[in-house]
């Protein structure tokens, strides 16, 4: 079946780095656009990035723009988030998802279960 | 400033009938902003409902139901149960592939 499953998540201190790795399978990943979904504790969810399904095209949202990278290997079935300068206010699980649609971007639709990541000194 | 907006809480009875909205801040919400909604349960990953406005997840009961309703998308549950009680996202397109989630909505059945 459909399984997206995040690691990389940890403790780590404010400016330094990390980054997050999404393992897909169970369906083509190359044929679909990926994101990162994040929700801080007690709080709701918050669109981050989106890459297309052959990598060519990558969108942030402003409060990561900058600091965040998206990338995916198709060759492994592996989406990656680089988190760089990290804050506090980056503490959050972070969710792998695929789209709703193969090739055209219609959307989070699957969801993974989620890596913690605590931005803390 | 919160561009996507929700209702933060809303109650419904049990067997009853609820519509959650999902509006812009500044403007109408459409088809071409391919609402979404999803719904959470404490220590889950989301869920999807409704995607593309209208069309229901697999597995997905039909008393949930998407539509757009004057200038704004919206989530009905009719015949609400007991564990339908969840937090509910929507989620729209803004353009240049750009996505924003409203602030949720706290569903109390009771």
């Amino acid at each position: 079946q459909v399984q997206l499953v995040e690691s990389g998540g940890g403790v780590v201190q404010p400016g330094r780095s990390l980054r997050l790795s999404c393992a897909a399978s169970g369906f083509i990943f190359s044929t679909y656009a990926m994101h990162w979904v994040r929700q801080a504790p007690g709080k709701g969810l918050e669109w981050m990035s989106l890459i297309s399904y052959d990598g060519s095209n990558e969108y942030y949202a402003d409060s990561v723009k900058g600091r965040f990278t998206i990338s995916r290997d198709n060759s492994k079935n592996t989406l990656h988030l680089q988190m760089n300068s990290l804050r506090a206010e980056d503490t959050a699980v972070y969710y792998c998802a695929r789209d709703e649609s193969i090739y055209v971007v219609r959307g989070v639709h699957l969801w993974g279960q989620g890596t913690m990541v605590t931005v803390s000194s | 400033q919160t561009v996507v907006t929700q209702e933060p809480s809303f109650s419904v009875s049990p067997g009853g009938t609820v519509t959650l909205t999902c509006g812009l801040r500044s403007g109408s919400v459409s088809t071409t902003y391919y609402p979404t909604w999803y719904q959470q349960t404490p220590g889950q990953a989301p869920r999807t409902l409704i995607y593309s406005t209208n069309t229901r997840s697999s597995g997905v009961p039909d008393r949930f139901s998407g539509s757009i309703l004057g200038n704004k998308a919206a989530l009905t549950i009719t015949g609400a149960q007991a564990d339908d009680e969840s937090d509910y996202y929507c989620v729209l397109y803004m353009g240049g592939g750009i996505w924003v989630f409203g602030g949720g909505t706290k569903l109390t059945v009771l």
